[in-house]
């Protein structure tokens, strides 16, 4: 089945060590986007992938980065994780054509835990 | 600003009819969306409006008033794995989704 896969689930580190969190798509969706949630909260868009196109959110803090080297995959890093940081996140991939509903898909999640 | 408004819980009992509201003020409307997000998981896609009216989807209903900027879902027949998290989230003009903080269903037997 096509699906957005993200790697790991479940993520434990040191305030401070860096972390790289995984996302894979067989959706061959042209978008692709990282979302961190906080509980009972929205989601909040910390990039997008248009393409190739990088688009970064005017509040998403230097600490974070990402790459998509291809179409499939996408990664979020993390350079010096906090205890606020500590939070789902959330990839998700939908084909934008300029018409009609932008269908979100989201992967699994990674939960991070900041000690 | 943007601003999405819904309740944060709501209870409801097994076998019943909910409805869950929405309201929003977006700078751009290009449709409205609910997702359903249990304890731990990612959203899952439930229902697009973008014109006015009933979308009837099973034991599921969305509603759209564009000109009062608000919305519901409407749930009948509750189930008890009906118990999650509703997200609402408005598409702006660049296909961008500004969601609301959801609302968290209980499910009583």
């Amino acid at each position: 089945d096509a699906m957005v896969i993200q790697n790991p689930r479940y993520q434990v580190t040191q305030f401070g060590k860096p972390v790289t969190l995984s996302c894979s798509q067989t959706l061959n969706h042209n978008v692709m986007y990282w979302y961190q949630q906080k509980s009972s909260q929205a989601p909040k868009l910390l990039f997008h992938y248009y393409d190739k196109d990088f688009n970064n959110e005017a509040d998403t803090p230097d600490n974070f980065q990402s790459r998509r080297p291809n179409t499939s995959f996408c990664f979020l890093d993390i350079r010096s994780p906090g205890l606020g940081d500590a939070a789902m996140y959330l990839c998700a991939t939908s084909r934008v054509t300029g018409s009609g509903a932008n269908v979100l898909t989201f992967g699994a999640g990674s939960r991070l835990t900041v000690l | 600003g943007q601003n999405i408004d819904q309740p944060t819980e709501m209870t409801a009992t097994e076998g019943a009819i909910v409805q869950i509201n929405c309201t929003y003020q977006t700078s751009g409307f290009n449709g409205l969306f609910w997702y359903q997000q249990h304890a731990g998981e990612a959203p899952t896609f439930l229902s697009y409006n973008v014109l006015d009216g009933l979308e009837e989807k099973g034991r599921f209903s969305s509603f759209l008033s564009r000109s009062k900027g608000y919305s519901y879902l409407l749930l009948k027949e509750l189930q008890m794995k009906d118990s999650a998290s509703y997200l609402c989230a408005v598409q702006d003009s660049n296909y961008q989704l500004i969601w609301g903080a959801g609302t968290k269903l209980i499910i009583k037997p």
